[in-house]
């Protein structure tokens, strides 16, 4: 089984709809992150958590939500999904130990029509 | 703001050296990665190196560092067809304010 886990794989949608994507890992990781990537832009970070109660903006913010439910858990929510939101959204998580190193899950590919 | 830039696309052939470059603006940089993106999957951790390095080597791949230039790069030997992927390079900071930002990718073809 995947260390970390999202859901769906994909997604398409309406304009103006609420999405929520969700993450699960079994790492034990107290990290967890959510990007986005778009072509020839590379991965963009839209929030953290350091842990349970931690909740972080990143560079992307606007137009997203997160809640971190348990260490395992962070779900990405759209609260009124827009076209320029299509992409693909990978979670993460790293171990924080001062090296970084990411573990991504599969992706979801959201589209929004 | 910080910038982490790659070439898009690099293209060789099978069994010959791959040479990806990065270039990165921020001098607080601690560790330098390269991570592997194949099709349908997320991103993979292949290496990464600490900023007072110059050199890391691990089985084909080495990475090189010029710290003084900012500039990043990974090479992979003998290059086989499994190698084809995007390759995205990335740095982090571990003081003050979190940081980790990654590179546009640059997409490798290995030609058989």
């Amino acid at each position: 089984d995947a260390d970390v886990t999202q859901t769906p794989r994909n997604r398409i949608t309406k304009t103006g709809k609420r999405i929520m994507l969700e993450c699960s890992q079994t790492k034990g990781h107290d990290r967890m992150y959510w990007y986005r990537q778009d072509p020839g832009l590379g991965l963009r970070l839209i929030y953290y958590s350091f842990d349970v109660k931690d909740i972080n903006k990143g560079e992307i913010s606007d137009g997203y939500s997160v809640s971190r439910q348990a260490q395992a858990k962070f779900s990405l929510s759209l609260e009124s999904a827009i076209p320029n939101q299509t992409a693909l959204y990978f979670c993460a998580t790293s171990e924080g130990q001062g090296n970084e190193k990411l573990f991504f899950g599969s992706g979801t590919q959201l589209s929004v029509l | 703001g910080e910038d982490v830039e790659q070439s898009l696309f690099l293209s060789v052939r099978e069994g010959d050296s791959s040479v990806i470059n990065c270039t990165y603006t921020d001098s607080s940089s601690t560790y330098l990665y390269w991570y592997k993106q194949e099709p349908g999957a997320g991103l993979q951790l292949l290496t990464y190196i600490f900023s007072n390095m110059d050199m890391k080597q691990d089985q084909r791949l080495t990475v090189l560092l010029n710290k003084k230039d900012k500039h990043l790069s990974l090479r992979i030997a003998d290059t086989q067809t499994g190698d084809s992927a995007i390759y995205f390079c990335a740095e982090s900071t571990t003081s003050g304010t979190y940081k980790y930002i990654f590179g546009t990718g640059t997409r490798l073809k290995v030609l058989a």
